[in-house]
This record gives structure tokens, sequence and C-alpha cells, in this order.
């Protein structure tokens, strides 16, 4: 089976920085992704590593070590939409085919 | 593409009725995906399907919860008979087929309430 370990809550500044831990264990990883979801929203897509390292996409970046069973979730020059929860997913392939399995959840406040 | 499309957005029903609920996927995408969301359990996958198939329901939580796909562009859930512990928002996705990170897209989602 999979599970997902990410924190509850967290708050942080407008501007800042802010990390999103995930840690997982699970049988045949293939990589992992992050999504975000505003209240009343459907969640997002947001980003994807299959290998070891940092991935940049505008002020949002995801790092993955394979080793360690461990990936975060970066946001930078945070502003008030970003207040959102954010997910971490690991894609399962189990009996050849895919399914996607979510943590419970990071809920970020963004204050001024 | 209007996106994945849920229906309805919102329904309230009394103890012991049925339910259904209805998506319909994002065209030419051959994998659909039911989720319900709460507070306590978070995104739980209930069912997915391919091409049309089930291919895992171990998510369904009783015997009272099924799933159909008739075709490609349709799929409902239904819960017979309902209980307020159904309470939750139903998220049905869809994705393409492709590498393991090809994303998948939500609907907006139906809240249930079951009084």
């Amino acid at each position: 089976g999979q599970s997902l370990e990410q924190p509850s809550e967290v708050t942080a500044v407008e501007g800042a920085i802010v990390q999103i831990n995930c840690t997982y264990q699970t049988s045949g990883f293939y990589g992992l992704s992050w999504y975000q979801q505003h209240d009343g929203g459907a969640p997002t897509f947001l980003s994807y590593n299959a290998l070891d390292g940092l991935e940049e996409t505008g002020r949002f970046s995801s790092f993955l070590s394979r080793s360690d069973s461990y990936g975060y979730l970066l946001l930078q020059e945070l502003q008030m939409k970003d207040s959102a929860s954010y997910f971490c997913a690991v894609p399962y392939s189990g009996a050849g085919s895919y399914q996607l399995t979510f943590g419970k959840g990071t809920k970020l406040s963004v204050i001024p | 593409d209007a996106g994945v499309i849920q229906s309805p957005r919102h329904e309230v029903t009394e103890m012991g009725q049925e339910v259904t609920l209805r998506c319909k996927p994002i065209s030419g995408h051959d994998y659909l995906f039911w989720y319900r969301q709460t507070m306590m359990r978070g995104l739980e996958l209930l069912i997915y399907f391919n091409n049309n198939v089930p291919i895992d329901d171990s998510g369904m939580p009783e015997d009272r919860f099924s799933a159909k796909m008739p075709n490609a562009s349709f799929s409902t859930l239904k819960i017979q008979p309902s209980e307020p512990r159904d309470s939750a928002v139903y998220f049905c996705a869809s994705r393409g087929t492709g590498a393991v990170d090809t994303e998948a897209f939500f609907g907006q989602g139906t809240r249930l309430t079951v009084v």
C-alpha cells in the first residue's frame, strides 16, 4: 500500500518563502506529484518529480530525494492567493495500471 | 474542452434515499477516478476505470456504493441507501494515456449532504 505524511497546517507571511514537506512509503515508486486546492475548488496539478533534485516552475519548485523517500514543495514570494491546501501524491501502478494516492494535505495560510 | 463536468454541484438528501452522482470526463481521456473528500480522511480514491472497465474498487466503502461507466463519456456513482456519514465532497477526475506523470484533471465536485 501507500502512505504519505505531510504537515496539516502551515502559516507564512506574504512575500516570504515556505516549504511543505512530504514523506512517503509506497511500493513501486514512480515519482511524486503536487496538487493545489483552494477552498471550495478542485485539486489542480502543480508539478511532478520522477528523478532526484529540484524542478522549478516560476515561483514554485518541487524537490525529490528517492533515497530518503522525501520531497517538498517550495513556494517563493508568497502571495495571498497562494492560501490553499497542497497535496503530495504518488501514482501507483498495480496490475499494470495506474492510480493516484494523495496525502491528507497541508493547509497554507498566507498572512499580510 | 470544458474540462471534467460533474452534476449536481450540490445534493441534499434524506437518509435512506438513493443518490446518483454523474461525471463526464475530458474527451479522449481513458482513465476515470472517483474520489471522496472529508476533513477527517482527506482525498480517498473510491474506484477507477481504464477504458470503461473498473480496475480497482477496493476503496469503495460498502456495498451501498456502486459505480458504472457505460461509455467513454459518462460515469455514475450511486449510493443506495444513503447515510449521514456519506456526507462529503465527491470528485471525479480523468487522465489520458501516458507516462505516470500525466496530470489528472478534476471536476468541481459534488457536495453531498445526507440528513
